[in-house]
């Protein structure tokens, strides 16, 4: 298994522009997530989705999208890049277990810098 | 929302000490986990973690939920446990994780 899979790994955006930061998982995972880490700080949740068709807002979701077709898939969207947009984003996943969810696997995450 | 906060926000240790690491939650939650971010930026799980005492080689953990808080130890320590060493709970709505801001450790030589 390779686990969670982010590309890219690095990005320069310019002011304004858009792109997508992919994330793939092949756990079977029915929970995906995003957060951001800006230097010297902790992990903000952006988005997550608890299964395909379903997703919700986090802690700071302003300037993103997200959408879940697949339960393998979770791409996050920037539309219009701000220089406060640029931190380390980190894709995850964990399946549901009865009461508990299982515990939370990382992928490597992407640095992202808006200038 | 619910306020997760953790002490000390750093931490120097010689090489071998022990040290405890604490995690504060303000409100219910239905599970916690800890984690290990070290110097290359990776996110590793450490213990899953809703109530009571695990242990994990050196490493153990305990969570008291009733009372709102929980431990991490490390006994020994040794220059690879360094780096920054994150809680997250889980709010009782379930699948949203909610990170506290970590304790960065640094051990000596």
């Amino acid at each position: 298994n390779a686990g969670v899979t982010q590309t890219p790994k690095f990005r320069i955006l310019k002011i304004g522009q858009s792109m997508t930061l992919q994330c793939t998982q092949d756990m079977n995972h029915n929970y995906m997530y995003w957060y951001r880490q800006d230097p010297g700080m902790g992990l903000k949740l952006i988005y997550y989705s608890v299964g395909a068709g379903i997703t919700d807002k986090g802690e700071v979701p302003n300037g993103y999208n997200v959408s879940r077709s697949t339960t393998e898939d979770f791409p996050l969207r920037l539309e219009l890049a701000a220089p406060s947009q640029t931190s380390v984003y980190f894709c995850a996943s964990s399946s549901f277990q009865g009461i508990y969810n299982s515990p939370l696997h990382f992928g490597n995450g992407t640095r992202l810098t808006v200038t | 929302g619910i306020q997760v906060e953790q002490s000390p926000p750093d931490l120097i240790l010689q090489e071998g000490a022990n040290s405890t690491l604490r995690c504060n939650f303000s409100d219910s939650v239905n599970n916690l986990q800890w984690f290990h971010q070290n110097p290359w930026g990776q996110l590793i799980n450490l213990f899953y973690i809703p109530s009571g005492t695990k242990q994990n080689g050196r490493l153990s953990a305990t969570t008291v939920a009733t009372e709102r808080y929980s431990l991490l130890y490390i006994s020994s320590s040794q220059t690879t446990d360094s780096g920054v060493y994150f809680c997250a709970v889980e709010l009782n709505q379930g699948g949203k994780l909610i990170f506290g801001q970590g304790t960065e450790l640094s051990v000596k030589p």
